[in-house]
């Protein structure tokens, strides 16, 4: 059964912690993406990364950190310099990093500072 | 000027009306066009892929896209109880290495039974 998957489902954080958003997939797809999600704002590209141990910043990823150590591993870290962290985050994947490779989303995970 | 802009909604029918959606965008670079669906808490969805100016169709859904206008459309026919979410629109550049999706904010639709 192929797929991404995220976890956890739901995060709650202290304000000046770290934490790390887990996204894993199944599909074999080179290209994988972290988007996050705020009430009226859209989806905003924070990192993506076209191959193993390759990453670019997208217009968001000031306060943020990622690794792609493993093709189906793209761990996100949320840091404590990412001032307004609350918000719905949401990975995907395509195939390769053609304009007409559908991105997958996985479910996401909804981050909550306290 | 945002690059894309979507109403935001929220858009209320009856079941069994016909649905459209919009989206406006203004650089002319972008070549595809993506409609996307998104559950309540859940990751959003493609719907509905289309590759420069024209319609497509896809059961009860259709996709316009008229690049002289910089407008893409989403029309739901017969729209059911089940088509309530939130609709974003998408799009992406052609050619050298941007590989992003540029979003729109979504428009939230509920199908009254």
């Amino acid at each position: 059964d192929g797929g991404i998957t995220q976890s956890p489902k739901y995060l709650f954080r202290k304000e000046g912690q770290n934490v790390t958003l887990s996204c894993e997939q199944n599909l074999n797809h080179d290209a994988m993406y972290w988007y996050r999600q705020d009430p009226g704002q859209g989806l905003r590209l924070i990192y993506y990364s076209q191959i193993v141990n390759d990453f670019q910043k997208g217009d968001i990823a000031e306060g943020y950190s990622v690794s792609r150590e493993k093709k189906e591993s793209f761990p996100l870290t949320v840091t404590s310099a990412q001032k307004n962290p609350t918000a719905f985050y949401l990975c995907a994947s395509s195939i390769g990093d053609r304009p007409y490779n559908e991105q997958f989303f996985g479910p996401g995970t909804r981050l909550t500072v306290l | 000027q945002k690059e894309v802009e979507q109403d935001p909604g929220p858009l209320s029918v009856p079941e069994g009306a016909i649905v459209s959606l919009n989206c406006t965008y203004s650089n002319s670079a972008f070549q595809y066009f993506m409609w996307y669906r998104q559950y309540s808490r859940k990751g959003p969805e493609l719907l509905m892929y289309t590759y420069s100016s024209g319609n497509k169709e896809d059961g009860r859904f259709t996709a316009q896209v008229d690049k002289s206008s910089k407008y893409i459309s989403l029309f739901i026919r017969d729209s059911q109880p089940s088509d309530s979410a939130t609709y974003l629109c998408a799009m992406r550049y052609s050619g050298g290495s941007n590989y992003k999706l540029t979003f729109g904010k979504g428009t939230l639709l509920t199908v009254n039974p």
